[in-house]
């Protein structure tokens, strides 16, 4: 079955950088996307970026562009999201999950709890 | 930037009908997504491409999408469907989210 399984919880120091990850099993990669999603404590979805796993074409929304980079290792399944320069409101769980375009974001990981704190 | 908006809460007695709207400029022209996410969970896909369900996702759950309003109906509603929703509008540039709206089983 798909499933995607992140890293886990991170502790940074505001103004420094952090890495998440993203393994999917269950398919073949080549006809989805991957994309990133956070959630502020007590807040809604917002939307971080996505890449395709078929060519690697990445698309961001305009507040993170510059300050978020995704990739992919498809040797290994594996998705990644850095994000930089952290300020206390990037603590968040950050959340990947596969895309199928206008099929919607169908498989979740378990979310990634990212603390910015000095 | 493209916007979403969703009312912040909705109620409703057991066994009766649940509407969530989620309004946008031309929102008809493009493509939405419904999430369910209940406490400390991950979000779960209950529509898509509008109107559709995803397998194991219970016929009770429905979508439309026309002019500006996009809405996600839930018939018979249950108080295991107590949760969060969110929309989300997608095109082929962009995914946006609206706001979330709490829905309350009362």
């Amino acid at each position: 079955q798909v499933q995607m399984v992140q890293s886990g919880a991170e502790v940074k120091k505001p103004g420094a950088s952090v890495k998440v990850s993203c393994k999917a099993t269950g398919y073949t990669l080549g006809n989805y996307g991957i994309t990133w999603v956070r959630q502020a404590p007590g807040q809604g979805l917002e939307w971080m970026g996505w890449i395709s796993d078929y060519d690697g074409k990445t698309k961001y929304p305009q507040k993170f562009q510059g300050r978020v980079t995704v990739t992919t290792d498809t040797s290994t399944y594996t998705a990644y999201m850095e994000v930089r320069s952290l300020r206390s409101d990037d603590t968040a769980v950050y959340y990947c999950a596969r895309a199928s375009g206008p099929n919607g974001n169908d498989y979740w990981g378990q979310g990634t709890l990212v603390t910015v704190s000095s | 930037s493209y916007e979403v908006i969703q009312p912040p809460s909705v109620s409703v007695f057991p066994g009766q009908t649940a509407s969530i709207t989620c309004s946008g400029d031309n929102l008809g022209y493009k493509y939405v997504c419904w999430y369910q996410q209940r406490p400390g969970q991950s979000p779960v896909l209950v529509i898509y491409q509008d109107t559709k369900r995803p397998s194991g996702i219970p016929e009770r759950f429905s979508g439309s999408n026309s002019g500006n309003t996009a809405t996600l109906t839930i018939s018979g509603t249950q108080a295991m469907d107590e949760a969060d929703y969110y929309c989300q509008a997608w095109d082929e540039r962009q995914e946006v989210f609206g706001g979330g709206t709490k829905l309350t089983v009362l």
